[in-house]
């Protein structure tokens, strides 16, 4: 099935700074899917990315799905202390396929 | 609507045990996945269905059982529980289709000890 490499891990970040997490596969998905999940709690679904070059906004939340649907990105203007938590991206492996592949996450730590 | 209801939120079994872990959705969900999450993994997938009477095996199959008698429930059941299946499960649910995103439900923090 497909695989999708996320990164960073983890992100320290100020109160009040940007961050940005990348989901990349070495093929073309057919859409990406991001969860956020906070500490001790369960994933929580945020959006999906369908089309080639989409960018979806929520509020502060910035989504992308690059040109070639290989990459996709998730922006945070301004993090604040509720945006601690686990983000995930997630895609479903292969055409056709009802798995749901999750990538490793990135944990982001907000510092007040 | 309860969403996706899994109980119990905790338990500690003894090595060799078997159990069930329960899940229900009460929105009709057509798909439903069990997960487990251990630190610095991810979530990966155990076993998944996609309606009643169809299930499938995930990335980490070995040492669960599945069954999906009903739309609502699909149970997750450690045949003889292992140090090595000492996580938190979660139990999701969706409509049919890719399209649409999982609802997942608050979770089973397991110890086998």
């Amino acid at each position: 099935g497909q695989q999708v490499m996320q990164i960073p891990q983890y992100q320290h970040v100020q109160e009040g700074e940007d961050f940005t997490t990348y989901c990349n596969s070495s093929t073309t998905l057919s859409n990406i899917q991001w969860y956020k999940q906070r500490p001790g709690g369960h994933p929580v679904f945020l959006i999906q990315l369908v089309k080639s070059g989409e960018v979806k906004k929520q509020k502060r939340l910035t989504f992308q799905f690059g040109e070639a649907k290989k990459n996709s990105s998730l922006h945070i203007t301004a993090t604040q202390t509720t945006d601690v938590g686990t983000y995930f991206c997630a895609l479903y492996s292969g055409a056709g396929s009802y798995q749901l592949t999750f990538g490793k996450g990135t944990k982001l730590s907000v510092i007040p | 609507n309860a969403g996706v209801t899994q109980t119990p939120k905790f338990q500690v079994l003894k090595t060799g045990q078997s159990m069930t872990l329960q899940c229900a959705q009460d929105m009709n969900h057509e798909y439903m996945s069990w997960y487990r999450q251990d630190p610095g993994m991810g979530l990966r997938l155990i076993h998944y269905s996609v309606g009643a009477g169809i299930t499938d095996q995930g990335e980490v199959p070995n040492g669960y059982n599945v069954s999906r008698s009903t739309t609502e429930d699909f149970p997750l059941r450690l045949l003889s529980a292992a140090p090595s299946q000492t996580s938190v499960y979660f139990c999701a649910s969706s409509r049919q289709g890719s399209n649409y995103g999982y609802t997942f439900g608050s979770g089973t923090r397991l110890t086998v000890v």
